[in-house]
């Protein structure tokens, strides 16, 4: 049983250009959260993505936006990259019927480097 | 400002030496959690706690939540090498909607 997987690992992109993160959730999860982590600080919530609509989102600009398709899986997509988005992407999953926060789990991120 | 503190920031001991890292709030929260990172990896959740005052053992890592359920420690026995990392402690404020981490504790246990 696959867990969560993201793709790419690594992406390097410059200043003012897009970018789209992917994530597959682990078998059997509908529920599918997005996360920032800096280098050195712990991650911060971006959104949450369940039966295909944003439940949730944290304190994010709109320029980071999602996308939650019929199998589940998700997208994350940054418009206009600045600098201060590099950072490591971490997707993460968790039981249907949950709140989606109760036990995650995370994919191993995607790290964007953005120059 | 962060909803989670923690300390220390980082650690650094020699096998088979106790430790204890903390997690601290101003804010109540209905349940903490526990996750290791490792480099190039996602978290991985350890342990949630429920009930103010509630500890719970996982081999050689104790947990304990606070009676206020604004604190937590993690207490690791007899370190190994292997217990190095970043641990992270999360939760949702009571009164909050969103999922907080705190910045971690980096761990480094030598051999």
């Amino acid at each position: 049983d696959a867990g969560v997987t993201q793709s790419p690992t690594h992406l390097i992109k410059t200043r003012g250009q897009q970018v789209t993160l992917r994530c597959s959730p682990k078998s059997g999860h509908d529920t599918v959260s997005w996360y920032q982590q800096a280098l050195g600080q712990g991650p911060q919530f971006i959104f949450q993505y369940y039966e295909e609509e944003e439940r949730q989102r944290g304190n994010f600009p709109d320029r980071f936006s999602g996308h939650q398709f019929p199998n589940y899986s998700s997208e994350l997509n940054v418009n206009a990259l600045l600098l201060g988005d590099s950072a490591l992407y971490l997707c993460a999953s968790s039981f249907p019927g949950t709140s989606g926060q109760e036990t995650q789990y995370f994919g191993p991120g995607t790290r964007l480097l953005v120059l | 400002t962060q909803l989670l503190e923690q300390s220390p920031q980082f650690l650094s001991i020699q096998e088979g030496e106790n430790l204890t890292v903390y997690c601290n709030s101003s804010s109540v929260f209905s349940s903490l959690q526990w996750y290791r990172q490792e480099p190039g990896e996602g978290p991985v959740l350890l342990v949630t706690v429920v009930t103010g005052g509630e500890v719970k053992k996982l081999k050689r890592l104790t947990f304990q939540f606070g009676d206020a359920r604004k604190d937590s420690s993690l207490h690791i026995t007899a370190a190994q090498p292997g217990d190095t990392g970043l641990y992270l402690c999360a939760g949702v404020p009571l009164y909050g909607q969103n999922f907080v981490f705190g910045p971690g504790t980096r761990l480094s246990v030598l051999p």
